[in-house]
């Protein structure tokens, strides 16, 4: 098992740009979600989904796009890329059912020239 | 809505220190809770849970009661080492989305 794998790693994109983090699980996971981490504000939530084709927002979606087209992928795009969005994204997948607890990506460190 | 609060570090320990990380939280309902540590350069692992009230979760020398009454679920560890020195974070999960809501994260370094 691979378990959540995110790619690329490290991404350095000019302002305006867009592009796609990828996120991909092999667990057969139904609910996913990405998250930034920025220093001293923790993980915030950005989007997540509770199955293929549903989606919806967390605490901090402006300037991004998800979907769900499969169980498998979570792909999050950035549509025109602002400096205030460079940040370390993590996607994360879980059962359904209290208590499943999440599995974490190991993240993809973006920075916005 | 659902939230957590942590205490604010950084925690500095001597090695075989007892450490508290303090953590409560706001949730209709009953929620799940966890704790995730996020070694230096790395994601994140589940550290421990618990699901229910006066459960308590434990790895590693790690445990946590999950405090209904008090709405808490502080983190202990009797004797830490310097492998433990990581971020260390609570969370939660409830409700039928299931989102993981976080705390901001407690810096733990043990000195030698």
């Amino acid at each position: 098992n691979a378990g959540v794998t995110q790619t690329p790693k490290f991404q350095v994109l000019k302002t305006g740009q867009s592009m796609t983090l990828q996120c991909a699980q092999d667990m057969n996971h139904e609910y996913m979600s990405w998250y930034r981490q920025d220093p001293g504000m923790g993980l915030r939530l950005i989007h997540y989904s509770v199955g293929a084709g549903i989606t919806d927002q967390g605490e901090v979606p402006n300037g991004y796009n998800v979907s769900r087209s499969t169980t498998e992928d979570f792909p999050l795009r950035l549509l025109s890329a602002a400096p205030s969005q460079t940040s370390v994204y993590f996607c994360a997948s879980s059962f359904s059912g209290t208590g499943a607890g999440y599995t974490f990506g190991s993240g993809t460190r973006l920075t916005v020239v | 809505g659902n939230s957590v609060t942590q205490m604010e570090g950084p925690v500095t320990l001597s090695e075989e220190a007892f450490l508290t990380i303090n953590c409560t939280y706001t949730a209709t309902g009953y929620p799940s809770l966890f704790w995730y540590v996020q070694y230096p350069g790395e994601g994140l692992q589940l550290l421990l849970k618990a699901t229910k009230a006066d459960d308590k979760g434990s790895n590693k020398g790690f445990e946590a009661t999950y405090r209904k009454e008090t709405t808490s679920f502080h983190l202990e560890k009797g004797s830490v080492q310097v492998s433990d020195s990581a971020v260390y974070f609570c969370a939660l999960t409830g409700g039928a989305t299931n989102k993981l809501i976080f705390g901001t994260g407690t810096l733990l370094a043990v000195q030698p």
